[in-house]
């Protein structure tokens, strides 16, 4: 069957340091993947997509890799701060379909 | 305007009711997606359009649900005797072609009594 994972369990991390999101999908054949943040009551907010013939793509302080062979594609924030801290949703683009499918996401709690 | 906004922003209805949710897409934008989300889930596709034709409506979960885009733009996503079971985030979402970056709405929270 079809999934995308993400950790469920919250990541907490101390200011300054370097939080790794982790997502995972199987029987999916992604044209490219997206990352998101969430924040409680709101709609996601686009943050980095990386297509399927890219290896690594950075914004800022955001780093996303993509490993179509290990099926895994890595989320990174340098630096963290308290603000940071929200729920991540990473979703793919089945090739071939036009819809984006997520994950359930991952809480990152940054402590001052 | 800048980005897509979704009205109401919350709606509490009783059982068995009709209700309405609409969705701005981002001016120029050609399609337009509607998701749900549950709580402590990530958001699942109902819906998109491709202009004013609905060209894939297979996460819509039964046919209670119905959404139209008469004019290619604002889209307009129908429940008809709603269900307790209906309440959650509904996330509309705009991009400038099919495959493109997808930009969300702030969503509206459904509550079914």
């Amino acid at each position: 069957s079809q999934k995308i994972e993400q950790n469920s369990e919250a990541l907490n991390i101390q200011e300054g340091k370097t939080a790794t999101l982790t997502c995972n999908y199987t029987n999916y054949s992604p044209a490219y993947l997206q990352w998101y943040r969430q924040d409680p009551g709101r709609g996601p907010v686009f943050l980095l997509l990386i297509r399927e013939n890219e290896k690594e793509k950075r914004k800022e302080r955001l780093k996303v890799t993509f490993d179509t062979t290990l099926k895994q594609s890595l989320f990174h924030i340098t630096a963290s701060q308290p603000a940071d801290s929200a729920t991540y949703l990473c979703a793919l683009e089945n090739t071939g379909f036009q819809k984006l499918v997520f994950g359930t996401g991952t809480r990152l709690l940054v402590s001052p | 305007g800048a980005g897509v906004s979704q009205t109401p922003s919350n709606k509490v209805t009783e059982k068995g009711k009709y209700v309405e949710l609409r969705c701005d897409p981002i001016s120029g934008h050609t399609a337009l997606y509607w998701y749900r989300q549950s709580l402590g889930q990530g958001p699942e596709f109902l819906i998109y359009f491709q202009g004013t034709g609905a060209a894939d409506d297979s996460g819509l979960p039964n046919d209670r649900f119905f959404a139209v885009r008469p004019e290619g733009s604002v889209s307009t996503l129908k429940i008809q005797r709603t269900e307790r079971g209906d309440s959650a985030m509904y996330l509309c979402a705009s991009s400038s072609f099919l495959g493109e970056t997808q930009y969300f709405g702030p969503g509206t929270r459904l509550l079914v009594l």
